[in-house]
């Protein structure tokens, strides 16, 4: 059975930094392409990162350009978002999802950005 | 980047009824790179439909989706109680991946 587990999201203060987790089970991680995706509360759907099954290939939403980091680590199964410079207005849901048309998807971590 | 834009905004239909959900692109989606979703109230998305018309694993033939270029829709024949949601389309034909703003699906 596919899994997808996030975690690392909680309170943090603006400018300040977190970094998620994706832990994966049921497939094997390093041949499938990755996303995060994220929800701001009461909000649709905004797709943030991408990484091929190697890691060669990376793409990133223009309002996280610069600030986020996406990576994977093959041999733990795991994926990761390590973001910067943190703002209010990335107060979200922070979804991992398998596949470029994100057949899986995990239950989300909550990311909140307040003094 | 490919702006989606989703209509109706919400649509009100009873149990039985066909629920049909628009989502145009302000511009060609290669390939037809686009995928439909449903979101229940405190879940992840789930995939329904990808490459504009292949039902995605475990997705019940009740869900179709159609569409080429810029303009697409998803039907719904007939509307279950889990069906009353969210829907989403997403373009991942070109980066970056977009999202339509959603459309609710409400019981009149």
């Amino acid at each position: 059975e596919v899994q997808l587990v996030e975690s690392g999201g909680g309170l943090v203060q603006p400018g300040g930094s977190l970094r998620l987790s994706c832990a994966a089970s049921g497939f094997t991680f390093s041949l499938y392409e990755m996303n995060w995706v994220r929800q701001a509360p009461g909000k649709g759907l905004e797709w943030i990162s991408y990484i091929s099954g190697s890691d060669n290939t990376i793409y990133y939403a223009d309002s996280v350009k610069g600030r986020f980091t996406i990576s994977r680590d093959n041999a733990k199964n795991s994926l990761y978002l390590q973001m910067n410079s943190l703002r209010a207005e990335d107060t979200a849901v922070y979804y991992c999802a398998r596949k470029r048309i994100q057949d899986y998807w995990g239950q989300g971590t909550l990311v909140t950005v307040s003094s | 980047e490919i702006v989606l834009t989703q209509s109706p905004g919400t649509l009100s239909l009873s149990p039985g009824e066909r629920a049909t959900l628009s989502c145009r692109a302000s511009q060609s989606v290669t390939s037809n790179y686009l995928a439909w979703y449903r979101q229940k109230p405190g879940q992840a998305p789930r995939l329904l439909i990808y490459g504009a018309s292949s039902r995605a694993t475990g997705i019940p033939d009740r869900f179709s989706g159609s569409g080429s270029g810029t303009d697409f829709t998803l039907t719904i024949s007939r509307l279950e109680p889990e069906d009353f949601a969210v829907y989403y389309c997403q373009q991942y034909g070109s980066s970056p991946w977009t999202f339509g703003q959603g459309t609710e699906v409400e019981i009149k």
